[in-house]
């Protein structure tokens, strides 16, 4: 069935430094992809998102590319902030009435 | 425009209590959902709604029954809690399939 993968957190990062938290999918047709980030004590809120192959999201400097070939959409941002630190989910859509979340990657940037 | 709301925000409950999570949102949404957030798993689906009146599983819906009388509110409820039921649960909504979700603050809940 249709599943995400995301790295196995925690990440530890210094500000300024460059983050990737990957994220690879497996679905059956042409989904879409989205990420959510939910900062300590709140619910998800919706990052970027990408709906067809090739497309780049972008956000809050945050950056994704849909890449089919490779099934990914890998979340990057070149300098990290104190304030960026949360817990990051990957999903996809494929259809139906549900959308199916990765298990999450936790970001502790220190100053 | 108070979004998605969550009452309680904490709870904890006695094997075998019951005990009902309302969820509310003020955008007008069609589908509402109700997830559970446990460490390394992520999220699952417990049930959802596609309509006011409809319900339907997730995919972890045992000991678990919902409701949705009114579009804006989709209520959780806890026959007979267990401890594997500790957890922290959200509700969402969202306009239709696909498109994004609105999340709730979370209720933590913890059985003894």
């Amino acid at each position: 069935g249709d599943s995400v993968t995301q790295m196995e957190g925690p990440v530890t990062l210094s500000e300024e430094a460059f983050l990737t938290i990957n994220c690879t999918y497996t679905a059956t047709g042409y989904p879409s992809l989205f990420w959510y980030v939910q900062y300590p004590g709140e619910g998800l809120q919706l990052l970027l998102k990408a709906t067809k192959a090739d497309d780049k999201g972008s956000n809050k400097g945050f950056e994704a590319t849909y890449r089919k070939e490779t099934t990914s959409f890998h979340l990057e941002k070149g300098s990290v902030q104190v304030s960026d630190s949360a817990v990051y989910f990957c999903a996809l859509y494929t259809g139906g009435f549900k959308t199916i979340f990765g298990a999450g990657t936790r970001l502790f940037v220190k100053a | 425009n108070a979004g998605v709301t969550q009452t309680p925000k904490f709870r904890v409950l006695k094997t075998g209590q019951s005990m009902t999570l309302l969820c509310a949102q003020d955008m007008n949404h069609e589908y509402m959902y109700w997830y559970r957030q446990d460490p390394g798993m992520g999220l699952r689906l417990i049930h959802y709604s596609v309509g006011e009146g409809t319900t339907a599983k997730g995919e972890v819906p045992d000991g678990y029954n919902v409701s949705r009388l009114k579009k804006q509110n989709f209520l959780l409820g806890l026959e007979s809690a267990a401890p594997s039921q500790t957890s922290v649960y959200f509700c969402a909504s969202t306009t239709g399939s696909g498109y994004e979700q609105y999340f709730g603050p979370g209720t933590r809940l913890t059985v003894t």
